[in-house]
């Protein structure tokens, strides 16, 4: 099945700093992706639609200045966490469809953000 | 938008007995609903998926069925096996080639020996 690669696996830093997790599809093209946050023992929450050439779609609540999302390319997609706080420590998660018919996502590794 | 909703948020079935979880969407566009299994600290895995124009979906020991005019699915494991124990997830999505997947709250099961 496709691969999609997730960079890095596990991230810490200090409040107020900035981090850029990042997403590949590596054998595959994905013109979408989409950027999943998971809090401890809670469900995968969607925060935005990342696409391909052009500005990404949040969600509501999310904020778009602090979450940004970069899609330069069919294969890559980068989520830079600004200005980083203890309440975003998290696991962020993205993933791509697969673009057939059968509408399955495939998922990074995931990256478990700590902010200190 | 889509809104998922998942019970039991907890379940503990003996090895052997059969463990169902069940799921309620609400956007009536929704027709592909797939079924993720997640180990600790793990991206989540399909286990099975199903569209709604099939009713029930069968894959060795699990089996999903959809009943799309209540707006319900359910995932029905049969003869649990340690290895079943984790956090499942039901999902929904107005298929496309590029539709958001929306998940439920989700479900950890254990399989007691």
């Amino acid at each position: 099945g496709a691969v999609v690669s997730q960079h890095p696996s596990w991230v810490i830093c200090k409040s107020g700093t900035s981090v850029k997790i990042e997403c590949r599809s590596l054998d595959f093209q994905a013109t979408t992706m989409f950027w999943y946050r998971q809090f401890p023992k809670q469900s995968l929450m969607l925060m935005a639609t990342s696409n391909e050439g052009s500005k990404a779609t949040y969600e509501q609540g999310v904020e778009k200045d602090k979450f940004l999302i970069n899609h330069a390319s069919l294969t890559l997609s980068t989520l830079t966490v600004t200005s980083a706080h203890p309440e975003d420590s998290s696991f962020y998660i993205c993933s791509a469809p697969s673009g057939g018919v059968t509408g399955e996502l495939f998922f990074g590794e995931g990256s478990r953000l700590t902010v200190l | 938008g889509e809104n998922v909703e998942q019970h039991p948020s907890t379940l503990s079935v003996q090895e052997g007995d059969s463990a169902v979880i069940k799921c309620t969407y609400s956007d009536s566009a929704s027709n592909y609903f797939p079924w993720y299994k997640q180990e600790l600290g793990k991206r989540p895995q399909l286990i099975i998926d199903i569209r709604s124009n099939v009713g029930e979906k069968k894959d060795q020991r699990i089996a999903v069925t959809l009943n799309k005019t209540a707006k319900h699915f359910s995932l029905h494991i049969t003869e649990t096996q340690p290895e079943d124990s984790a956090v499942y997830f039901c999902a929904a999505s107005p298929y496309s080639s590029a539709s958001k997947i929306i998940f439920g709250s989700g479900t950890r099961l254990s399989i007691r020996p």
